[in-house]
């Protein structure tokens, strides 16, 4: 059974400062997304990682993914308070038919 | 970007009564569609994978006889909550693969159903 962990599960942060949330799975994988979720709504989707060591940015987050070591990393630099949501890493259960299992999700808030 | 929609948003239903939740790809054709449920503050669990003419496929644990689904056409599917009790209260949350698109998942912006 695939599991997939997210570390930390809750994450206070000031503004201007950066950090990384872990993302680390149980079995092999090549396909990696990374979403975002605001309360009371649904998914968006951030990043969509495909390879090993692939690397994508778009704006203050960048995402990268080590499938040997079997993690995922979202790095968040100079955050801002607009960043404050839940983040969820999901991995493709099965080479490319789109069974998603969800990490279990890192609570960010940002503090001005 | 591609978008998915579900209607209703929110619901409220006596216990016992059934609960239709529709999914939507409004622009492109889906054959494939996953329903998911989310508790407060939890993460997304796979239910099930809808199939454009073929019978849904549960994953372990859920019970195909109490959420129904079906996927009619290439653009709806539907879960139907039969004889709903309070602990099926959750936010459902669809998505859709576009085939041509293998990378992204678009997901549609949930429902959440109370059962009182």
């Amino acid at each position: 059974e695939l599991k997939v962990e997210q570390n930390p599960l809750f994450l206070s942060m000031q503004e201007g400062k950066n950090y990384t949330i872990y993302c680390n799975y149980s079995t092999t994988s090549d396909r990696l997304y990374w979403y975002r979720q605001d309360p009371g709504k649904s998914l968006e989707s951030l990043f969509v990682l495909l390879s090993n060591g692939a690397v994508k940015q778009e704006g203050r987050l960048m995402a990268s993914l080590d499938t040997k070591a079997r993690l995922s990393t979202l790095h968040i630099t100079a955050a801002v308070h607009d960043l404050s949501a839940t983040y969820f890493c999901a991995v493709d259960m099965n080479f490319g038919n789109e069974k998603l299992t969800f990490g279990t999700g890192t609570r960010l808030t940002i503090i001005p | 970007g591609a978008v998915v929609s579900q209607h209703p948003s929110r619901v409220i239903c006596k216990s016992g009564t059934s609960v239709k939740i529709e999914c939507r790809s409004l622009d492109f054709q889906a054959t494939t569609m996953f329903w998911y449920r989310q508790f407060p503050k939890k993460s997304l669990m796979l239910m099930a994978t809808s199939n454009e003419g073929s019978k849904a496929t549960y994953e372990q644990g859920v019970e195909k006889d109490k959420f129904l689904i079906n996927h009619a056409s290439l653009t709806l599917s539907t879960l139907t909550v039969t004889s709903a009790h309070p602990e099926d209260s959750s936010f459902y949350i669809c998505s859709a693969n576009r085939g041509q698109d293998q990378e992204t998942q678009y997901f549609g912006p949930g429902t959440r159903l109370l059962v009182l």
